[in-house]
């Protein structure tokens, strides 16, 4: 069974930055494109970026490229979305997601993270 | 961006009521839609892939159509647990998703 499990999200001031992390199972992690997308507390939902299988190549939204980066560790079987400079509107829940042939098929619960000072 | 509008933004219908759901993207998307449903604290989950392929594992009564710009999501017979939100997505260019399509009991 594919398992997406997202941690690291909590509280944090504005300016700051966080690590979010996704530890996947149930599938073999390094065959796949993983991404990551947001939806905010509007319910809006923003796609993030992904990365290539085997790390190499990472796609952004461009209004986002400047201060987030996503990473992965193949031997982990995670996936990292490294987030620097926070603002308000970073406000969200963070989704990890495989990327199949049709693009996201599975899912993690998310992570929410939450900027105020 | 390709723009993806959603609509209606709430719909509320009975157990048993055929139930219809349209994306408008901005621009020809290629038939690269997804449909995706959401339950209250619950990840997303695929439900149709290119416009009108079924996932795995979900039931007939969701079916999805369309080409170009216009797009549809049908559930035939609504059953309980089919309530919640449902989003469709575009993957023909950067990826966008449409605002959404609360669900609800009548």
């Amino acid at each position: 069974e594919v398992q997406l499990v997202e941690s690291g999200g909590g509280l944090v001031k504005p300016g700051a930055s966080l690590k979010l992390s996704c530890v996947a199972s149930g599938f073999t992690f390094s065959d796949y494109w993983m991404s990551w997308v947001r939806q905010t507390p509007g319910k809006t939902m923003e796609w993030i970026g992904d990365i290539k299988y085997d790390g190499s190549y990472t796609n952004y939204a461009p209004s986002l490229k400047n201060r987030f980066t996503i990473s992965r560790d193949n031997a982990k079987s995670t996936l990292y979305l490294q987030m620097s400079n926070v603002r308000s509107e970073d406000t969200a829940t963070y989704y990890c997601t495989r990327v199949g042939p049709w693009y996201f098929d599975f899912w993690g619960p998310g992570t929410m993270v939450t900027v105020s000072s | 961006d390709i723009q993806m509008t959603q609509s209606p933004s709430l719909l509320s219908a009975s157990v048993g009521d055929r139930v219809t759901i349209n994306c408008k993207a901005s621009q020809n998307i290629n038939k690269y839609l997804n449909w995706y449903q959401q339950k209250l604290g619950e990840a997303p989950k695929l439900l149709i892939y290119n416009t009108n392929n079924l996932q795995t594992g979900i039931p007939s009564r969701f079916s999805g159509s369309g080409s170009g710009t216009d797009y549809t999501l049908t559930i035939s017979s609504l059953q309980p647990e089919d309530f919640g939100t449902y989003f469709c997505f575009q993957h023909n260019s950067w990826p966008t998703f449409g605002s959404g399509t609360k669900l609800e009991i009548k």
